[in-house]
């Protein structure tokens, strides 16, 4: 399976835009960008997808990199609900199994 | 509104006992997925199930088994629970279609073993 890094936390001030960066160098061509995020005592929820060209939902903004090596979720306006554990993942067409990695953990100061 | 739910939010048990974790989708989802989740390890894939009567080990299925004979229900096994299997359990399901094949997540099983 194809892997993807993210930094370990990111902190952010309440109404700041947040920008959570991943890595994915060996992504395949059937790859799709997922974002999930995970609140306290939940289970993650899907936030946003992507195969190459950026992506805007009523939750994020996805940012894919023209060799779709790394991907960037931009969260527009911060808020303390969005804090939260952020993961990226690479899931493919073909569907197989959806390997996660550690995630970012962000904090939102008020 | 889809759901996947998993039968126990919390669960006590003790060391050597057989403990059955189950999951139900109500979305006819094809593929279901049991994971783990341990502080500092993310998440890690026990097993999943691409449909009925069919699964495959993910990346730490020992000291586990799974059962799928129905599609809607996907049941993880603990034959003889162990200390070290003290944790967060997840359940999750996914339609298989052209396209993104997005995981909708249960809330979660705490399993503690003493």
């Amino acid at each position: 399976d194809a892997k993807t890094t993210q930094p370990n936390s990111m902190e952010s001030n309440e109404e700041e835009p947040v920008h959570l960066p991943c890595n994915h160098s060996t992504i395949s061509g059937t790859d799709y960008i997922h974002w999930y995020r995970q609140l306290p005592s939940q289970g993650p929820e899907y936030v946003i997808h992507g195969l190459t060209s950026n992506v805007n939902n009523r939750m994020a903004s996805l940012a894919i990199a023209e060799d779709r090596k790394s991907s960037t979720l931009i969260l527009h306006r911060a808020t303390l609900r969005d804090a939260a554990v952020y993961y990226c993942i690479l899931s493919s067409t073909n569907a197989g199994k959806s390997t996660f990695g550690d995630g970012t953990t962000l904090t939102v100061k008020p | 509104d889809v759901k996947v739910t998993q039968s126990s939010r919390y669960l006590v048990k003790r060391t050597g006992e057989k403990v059955f974790l189950e999951c139900v989708q109500d979305m006819d989802h094809e593929n279901m997925f049991w994971y783990r989740q341990d502080p500092g390890l993310g998440l890690r894939l026990i097993y999943f199930s691409y449909d009925v009567k069919m699964k495959e080990k993910g990346d730490i299925p020992e000291g586990y088994s799974v059962s799928r004979e129905k599609k809607e229900r996907f049941s993880l096994i603990l034959e003889s629970a162990s200390t070290n299997q003290t944790s967060m359990y997840l359940c999750a399901s996914r339609r298989v279609a052209s396209g993104a094949n997005v995981l909708t997540f249960g809330a979660g099983s705490r399993l503690t073993v003493l």
